[in-house]
């Protein structure tokens, strides 16, 4: 299989804090990463795109000071929402697809974090 | 910007009723078309996909879905849905050239009553 997992699935914080989240492939290696944001009853909206060894790639409107993604190995892309106040509480979600697997590779989703911030 | 729409939010069915969920999207090129399913407290996964040929696609588990180019239309089908069809469903778009950026509907949650 391919197995995307995510941790920790919920958080809870105090605003002005930062926090982690972790995404990885279990059994595959992923050059490339993307993390979603879904707000309740919408759509997962793309935030970043994630390449191994190099920057992120942000969709407009994103704040990358505020979300910043690192992919330092081929298995593993950190989000870390920093300076978290309520209105970034939502469900994040990572996807990864597989190295060599071009660029229309199938995407393996995790089972997304939920951030709430107080 | 391309867009994605889901036309049913919430659809509640009895087991062996028929499925169509509503999907259309607004872009003019080249696209690519997918179907995700996400079981309650599961990881979404992939039902099935279109990227070129026959427009009729057939995915798992007895679900299929037409590609209507002239209607930007991939409407999901199943001819008899059972309880464990219980989850969210997304449709979602590639276009051409998106270095594999999908482009989500807000979902269709469907319940099925036995």
């Amino acid at each position: 299989g391919a197995v995307v997992s995510q941790h920790p699935s919920r958080v809870i914080c105090k605003s002005g804090t930062s926090v982690k989240i972790e995404c990885r492939s279990l059994d595959f290696q992923a050059t490339t990463m993307f993390w979603y944001r879904q707000f309740p009853k919408q759509s997962l909206m793309l935030m970043a795109t994630s390449n191994e060894g190099s920057k992120a790639t942000y969709e407009q409107g994103v704040e990358k000071d505020k979300f910043l993604i690192n992919h330092a190995s081929l298995t593993l892309s950190t989000l870390t929402v920093t300076s978290a106040h309520p209105e970034d509480s939502s469900f994040y979600i990572c996807s990864a697809r597989k190295a060599l697997a071009g660029e229309t590779g199938e995407l393996f989703f995790g089972e997304g974090s939920r951030l709430t911030v107080l | 910007a391309q867009s994605v729409s889901q036309h049913n939010h919430h659809v509640i069915l009895s087991e062996a009723a028929s499925l169509e969920l509503g999907c259309n999207y607004s872009y003019g090129g080249t696209v690519n078309l997918f179907w995700y399913v996400q079981y309650p407290g599961q990881h979404l996964q992939l039902l099935l996909k279109y990227f070129s040929g026959d427009p009729l696609v057939k995915g798992i588990k007895g679900f299929e879905a037409e590609f209507i180019k002239s209607k930007f239309s991939f409407n999901l089908r199943k001819p008899s849905v059972q309880w464990s069809d219980t989850a969210e469903y997304f449709c979602a778009v590639r276009t051409a050239g998106g270095y594999n950026k999908l482009i989500f509907g807000a979902g269709t949650r469907l319940a099925v009553h036995p």
